[in-house]
């Protein structure tokens, strides 16, 4: 089956711990998203790949990492320089270059100890 | 203000009623529009994706763009409880462009 994964479903951070999330597809698309959902706000962006090796900057990018070594995985990193971290994570994927749109994964949910 | 404006909700509709939904938007650079749903702890389902102004119908669903007012709508037919959830519009202004999300309406339809 053809799709985006995330992992692990729930995280917990510990103070001062830094956390990576995992986020894989299989959809052979060039771009690839994260995004920070709490309640009551939209999707904010944390960070953008449109290729390999390459990021941007999302709107809110302070306290958090990426890296882009292979054209499916995107992790991201929670340093433990994001004081707020408990939000759900979304990471979604699309092609470049065309009328395309975004497919999400699942989500990942990060809570605080 | 915000660049992608929709009313939170929740909106609760009997099953059988149509449901509407609707964003505004301020940025008139925006050409792609999309509607998301959201299940509770989910991800979000592409539902519908738009480009330029017009309607487009798929089923129960039919998307609604209106450049001029910087309005689009989502109408769902026929509603089933199954519909409860969080309906999300998004747009940009080209495929390379960044996405900008609306906060997301609840929707609950009652048996």
């Amino acid at each position: 089956d053809g799709g985006i994964t995330q992992s692990p479903k729930y995280l917990f951070r510990k103070e001062g711990q830094n956390v990576t999330l995992s986020c894989e597809q299989n959809l052979n698309h060039d771009a690839m998203y994260w995004y920070r959902q709490d309640p009551g706000q939209g999707l904010r962006l944390i960070y953008y790949s449109q290729i390999v090796n390459d990021f941007q900057k999302g709107d809110i990018a302070e306290g958090y990492s990426v890296s882009r070594e292979k054209k499916e995985s995107f992790p991201l990193t929670v340093t433990s320089a994001q004081k707020n971290p408990t939000a759900f994570y979304l990471c979604a994927s699309k092609r470049t270059g065309s009328q395309e749109t975004q497919y999400f994964g699942p989500g990942t949910r990060l809570l605080v100890l | 203000q915000k660049e992608v404006e929709q009313d939170p909700g929740p909106l609760s509709v009997p099953e059988g009623a149509i449901v509407s939904l609707n964003c505004t938007y301020s940025n008139s650079a925006f050409q792609y529009f999309m509607w998301y749903r959201q299940y509770s702890r989910k991800g979000p389902e592409l539902l519908m994706y738009t480009y330029s102004s017009g309607n487009k119908e798929d089923g129960r669903f039919t998307a609604q763009v209106d450049k001029s007012s910087k309005y689009i709508s989502l109408f769902i037919r026929d509603s089933q409880p199954s519909d409860s959830a969080t309906y999300l519009c998004a747009m940009n202004t080209d495929s390379w462009g960044k996405f900008q999300f609306g906060a997301g309406t609840q929707v609950v339809v009652t048996p």
